[in-house]
């Protein structure tokens, strides 16, 4: 079946570490996206790549680094330069067609101890 | 002002109630428009595209108005299981197809 993997479904982090965030998807999407999602509020878009090798900042991309050497995957890191990195991850994927929805994973859940 | 906004919520409504959703955006660039169901702790699922012409799927109707910049969605016979958070989702056709989410309505359907 096709679908999105995100792994792992959660995650504690020390203060100070780097954590990378598993993406993949075998829709053969070109289009990738990560948002994170604080409680109570909406999808904020950290990063999106719309083809191999490129990716582009979203809104709040500032401690955040992401690559894109594979169509399928799309994994994110949250450096230490993250200040409030507690909260729930989702990366999605959608073809180029403007007219297309985007697919999630299930999500991450960070928590840092 | 952000770019996608949606009615505060929560709204709390009985069982069989009709239910309407409200969202604008700001960016006439804005070329395609969902709207996502996402119940707690879980993935945004879409639930409905939301066409020119307005389009029906079942109990749910959703319009959309470009002039105004606005999109609704309207719940008819309100049930239970229909108790989650509403995202409205655009998305833009000059940058190559970025998805902009709303805040989200939480809904809360009561016996």
């Amino acid at each position: 079946d096709g679908g999105i993997t995100q792994s792992p479904k959660y995650l504690f982090r020390k203060e100070g570490q780097n954590v990378t965030l598993s993406c993949e998807q075998n829709l053969n999407h070109d289009a990738m996206y990560w948002y994170r999602q604080d409680p109570g509020q909406g999808l904020r878009l950290i990063y999106y790549s719309q083809i191999v090798n490129d990716f582009q900042k979203g809104d709040i991309a500032e401690g955040y680094s992401v690559s894109r050497e594979k169509k399928e995957s799309f994994p994110l890191t949250v450096t230490s330069a993250q200040k409030n990195p507690t909260a729930f991850y989702l990366c999605a994927s959608s073809t180029h067609r403007e007219e297309t929805e985007a697919f999630f994973g299930q999500g991450t859940r960070l928590t840092v101890v | 002002r952000k770019e996608v906004e949606q009615d505060p919520g929560p709204f709390n409504v009985p069982e069989g109630a009709t239910v309407a959703f409200n969202c604008t955006y700001s960016n006439s660039a804005s070329q395609s428009f969902f709207w996502y169901r996402q119940d707690c702790r879980k993935e945004p699922k879409l639930l409905m595209s939301v066409y020119s012409s307005g389009n029906e799927d079942g109990r749910f109707t959703a319009q959309l108005n470009r002039a105004s910049q606005y999109i609704s969605l309207l719940i008819r016979d309100s049930k239970l299981s229909d108790s989650a958070t509403y995202l409205c989702v655009v998305r833009r056709g000059n940058q190559g197809g970025k998805l902009i989410f709303g805040q989200g309505t939480e809904l809360s359907v009561k016996p």
